[in-house]
This record gives structure tokens, sequence and C-alpha cells, in this order.
């Protein structure tokens, strides 16, 4: 089977730091992304992990663990235009991402 | 290029009526992916096709949903007998294909919203 959890939402604070958690149980795993999506708006690329560890990208950083199935999103300095909902998503090995539920951050002064 | 195209935006139609969305992807990619979002949700896989061929459809879809994309290019969704569960956003994305290199991700459309009334 697939499955992708992630939170359902998560509140935080501008200029702080938060972590949203994704796991996933796949069949075959080619690839984790991370998209960011604005109320009545597409979701657009974030982060994209294949091998394990830290990729970094100004603010935001993406973590991948495949052996314990397990991702996060790190987001930095926090804004409020960052208030948004994050889909973590895994490829698989056809190419087709499977996405979680996604997780509304909303971000308070 | 101007990226991924979806029209209309907006659809409202009553029950019972057929409506169709039309995409148009980025001109060089070769893979097209329809997906299905509600509210609170992430999107949901449909269809997908490798140039103008379709390789997968979701066991979700049912009968009263089509896609074509008949020279490759742009691909049409087509929903019959509407149902009120079928509101939702309907997002359209486009990719290389695996060939294509390492990181070959989506770009999304804006996506058309579907209300049945």
């Amino acid at each position: 089977g697939q499955n992708i959890d992630q939170p359902t939402e998560m509140t935080a604070t501008e200029g702080a730091i938060v972590q949203i958690n994704c796991t996933y149980q796949t069949s075959g795993f080619n690839g984790l992304f991370w998209y960011q999506q604005h109320a009545g708006e597409a979701p657009t690329f974030l982060s994209y992990n294949v091998l394990d560890g830290l990729e970094e990208k100004g603010r935001f950083s993406s973590f991948l663990s495949r052996s314990k199935g397990y991702s996060y999103l790190l987001l930095k300095e926090l804004q409020m235009k960052d208030s948004a909902s994050y889909l973590c998503a895994v490829r698989n090995q056809g190419g087709k991402l499977i996405f979680g539920q996604g997780t509304e951050l909303s971000v308070k002064p | 290029d101007t990226g991924v195209s979806q029209n209309p935006r907006h659809k409202i139609t009553k029950r019972g009526q057929n409506v169709t969305f039309r995409c148009d992807p980025i001109s060089e990619h070769n893979r097209l992916y329809w997906y299905r979002q509600t509210l609170g949700q992430g999107p949901e896989f449909l269809t997908y096709f490798q140039n103008e061929a379709q390789l997968e459809k979701s066991r979700l879809l049912s009968d009263r949903f089509s896609a074509e994309r008949p020279k490759g290019s742009f691909s049409t969704l087509e929903i019959q007998r509407t149902e009120q569960g079928d509101s939702a956003m309907y997002l359209c994305a486009s990719s290389l294909s695996e060939s294509g290199g390492a990181n070959y991700g989506y770009t999304f459309g804006s996506g058309t919203r579907l209300t049945v009334v």
C-alpha cells in the first residue's frame, strides 16, 4: 500500500523556526518532494531529496532518511507570507507523485 | 514559455451536465498529469500521459471521466453527467520523463475550480 502522513496543521511565530515532518510507506521510491500551496493557487516546488541527508535552499531545508521513511521540511526566519499548505510527495518508480494531505501552517505576528 | 496553462479557471455547472477542461503543458515536457484536490486535502492522482499515450488511470476515476492528449501536446479532461461530489479543483501538471534528467519534478497549472450545483 501507499501512505504518506504529515500533521494537519501547525502554528508558529514570525521570525521563528518550524519543522514539518512527513513519514511515508510507498511501493517503490524515486525521490521526495516538498511543495508550497497558497489558498486557491497551484502547488509550487520547494525542494527535492533522493539521497539521505539535508538539502539547504535559502530559508528552507529538507531532510530525508530513506531507511526510516522519513523527511522533514525546515523553515527558518518565518515570515507572514510563509502561511500556506506544505505538501509532502513521494515519486514512485514510474515517475508518479503521490501526495500527503498537506500541513496548513499559520504564521502569527 | 508561460508554464502550464489551464482553462477555464472556474466552472459552475448544473448536476447532470457535461464539462470539459483543457491543459496546455510546458512545450518540451512529454508527461502530463491530472490531479483532483478538495479542500484540506492533498492532490489526488487521476491519470497521466506520456506523449499521446495514456499510461495509467486511477481506480478512483469512474467511467464518467475521460482524458485525451491527441497530439501529445494539450490535454482535455471531460466529466460526463456531473455530480455534486465532482466539485473540486482539477490540477494539471507536466514534467519530463525519467530519461530527461535527475530532478524531473512537476510544474503545476493554476487549476480549474469546478462547482456542481
